[in-house]
């Protein structure tokens, strides 16, 4: 079972592209998320998902959207990179969002704005 | 606001024993994880708290006191390959998880 994948590995972008991560879980999960994870600081959630075609606002949401078509995807969209969004990106998934189980975490992107 | 702190870091020898505390402040509480998470990689789960006490899994073990907002995880019989940042979570009152900053745990041999 692959569980959860993300691509890309990395990225270097040039400030003011845009980009899509994309995240893909074959666990049949309900909930997703995306996390950010910079030096010195825990991992901060952008946007979630509880389930299939509904999203919400994490701590962070600004300059990035989000969309879940289907129980499978969840990518992530930075509309106009900035330097600030140089970071490590891990998605997530978890089977229900209103349960105390376990997330799972894909192997991260790791972007830079340039 | 919410807030949880764990130290920065942490040195301990090869084969000693190493506590690391976690001390939280959320709105709501339905439980507190542990993650492990090696240098370039997935944080990986460890051990979830609800109730008040230690739970024990392996050389792992991992401890909760609501009242006092507070939580460790004790490592035993340490391995080289222990080597990583440990995480605190605590999952809130809207069941989204918390997170503390990690402890980057060095072993030396």
């Amino acid at each position: 079972t692959a569980g959860i994948t993300q691509a890309p590995t990395s990225q270097i972008l040039a400030a003011g592209r845009s980009m899509t991560l994309r995240c893909t879980q074959d666990m049949r999960h309900n909930a997703m998320y995306w996390y950010r994870q910079d030096l010195g600081l825990g991992l901060r959630l952008i946007h979630y998902s509880n389930t299939a075609g509904t999203t919400g606002k994490g701590e962070v949401p600004d300059g990035y959207s989000v969309s879940r078509a289907n129980t499978d995807d969840f990518p992530l969209t930075l509309a106009s990179a900035v330097p600030s969004q140089t970071s490590v990106y891990f998605c997530a998934s978890r089977p229900l969002a209103g349960e105390a189980d376990t997330q799972y975490f894909g192997p991260g992107t790791r972007l830079t704005v340039l | 606001g919410q807030n949880i702190d764990q130290p920065t870091e942490m040195t301990a020898t090869e084969g000693a024993i190493v506590q690391i505390n976690c001390t939280y402040q959320t709105s709501g509480f339905n439980g507190l994880f542990w993650y492990q998470q090696h240098a370039g990689e997935a944080p990986t789960f460890l051990s979830y708290n609800v109730l008040d006490g230690l739970e024990e899994k392996g050389r792992f073990s991992s401890f909760l006191s609501r009242s006092k907002g507070y939580s460790y995880l004790l490592l035993k019989e340490l391995q080289m390959k222990d080597s990583a940042s440990y995480l605190c979570a605590v999952l809130d009152s809207n069941y989204q998880l918390i997170w503390g900053a990690g402890t980057k745990l060095i072993i030396k041999p």
